[in-house]
């Protein structure tokens, strides 16, 4: 089955404590990204990847690393997670490019940092 | 920067129904393309409809359509004969040259029976 999958899919975890988020596709798509989604701001971006090795910033990537060693997995890093991280994450992946292409999102991951 | 509007933050129609809901945008490209979302309570991003930019047809999809204006940066969903499953928040989103992708802030749509 095509998909994109994201772990975990709940996180409480506090202000400081290094985490990853991991994100993986199976249909091999080249582009792949991480949003954020906020009651009344709908989703933001926060990376996107053209391809491996690839990575670029998108509207609020402050807080954030992401790395793209393999096509397939995109995580995200919060090296020091804060408060104003709490959100729900969706992973997002499309051949390129990515303007035409649907675009596949994962299940999304509840984050609260306490 | 491009910027995504949807000025509705709810909505509700009859079920059998139609409703429109409103997306504007702003950008200084000439080629793009637009997308329509859905979210229902599972959380799950579904794509409802896209239309590029260059296409004056405006695009279908069973039940969905558009109305896209692309002079007034225009771009709405209607939904005709709504059914309870329609219920869900809808995003408008934009994707230019850049590659990135913008949404707008959501429309919580509730059908009723």
């Amino acid at each position: 089955e095509a998909q994109v999958t994201q772990n975990p899919r709940y996180l409480i975890t506090v202000t400081g404590k290094k985490l990853t988020v991991t994100c993986s596709q199976n249909m091999n798509h080249e582009y792949m990204s991480w949003y954020r989604q906020d009651p009344g701001l709908g989703l933001r971006q926060i990376y996107y990847s053209m391809n491996v090795e690839v990575t670029d910033k998108g509207d609020v990537p402050e807080g954030y690393k992401v790395s793209r060693k393999e096509k397939r997995n995109f995580p995200l890093i919060l090296e020091s997670p804060s408060p104003n991280q709490t959100s729900l994450y969706f992973c997002a992946s499309s051949r390129v490019p990515p303007t035409y292409n649907e675009q596949f999102f994962g299940p999304g991951t509840r984050l609260t940092v306490l | 920067a491009q910027t995504v509007t949807q000025s509705q933050p709810e909505m509700s129609v009859q079920e059998a129904e139609t409703v429109t809901l409103s997306c504007t945008y702003d950008t200084s490209e000439s080629n793009y393309y637009l997308f329509w979302y859905k979210q229902p309570p599972s959380r799950q991003m579904i794509l409802v409809i896209r239309q590029e930019a260059y296409k004056q047809q405006n695009a279908t999809e069973n039940r969905f359509s558009v109305n896209f204006q692309k002079a007034a940066k225009s771009f709405s969903l209607k939904i005709s004969d709504s059914q309870l499953g329609d219920t869900a928040m809808y995003f408008c989103a934009f994707s230019g040259g850049n590659n990135d992708m913008r949404f707008g802030a959501g429309t919580r749509l509730t059908v009723k029976p």
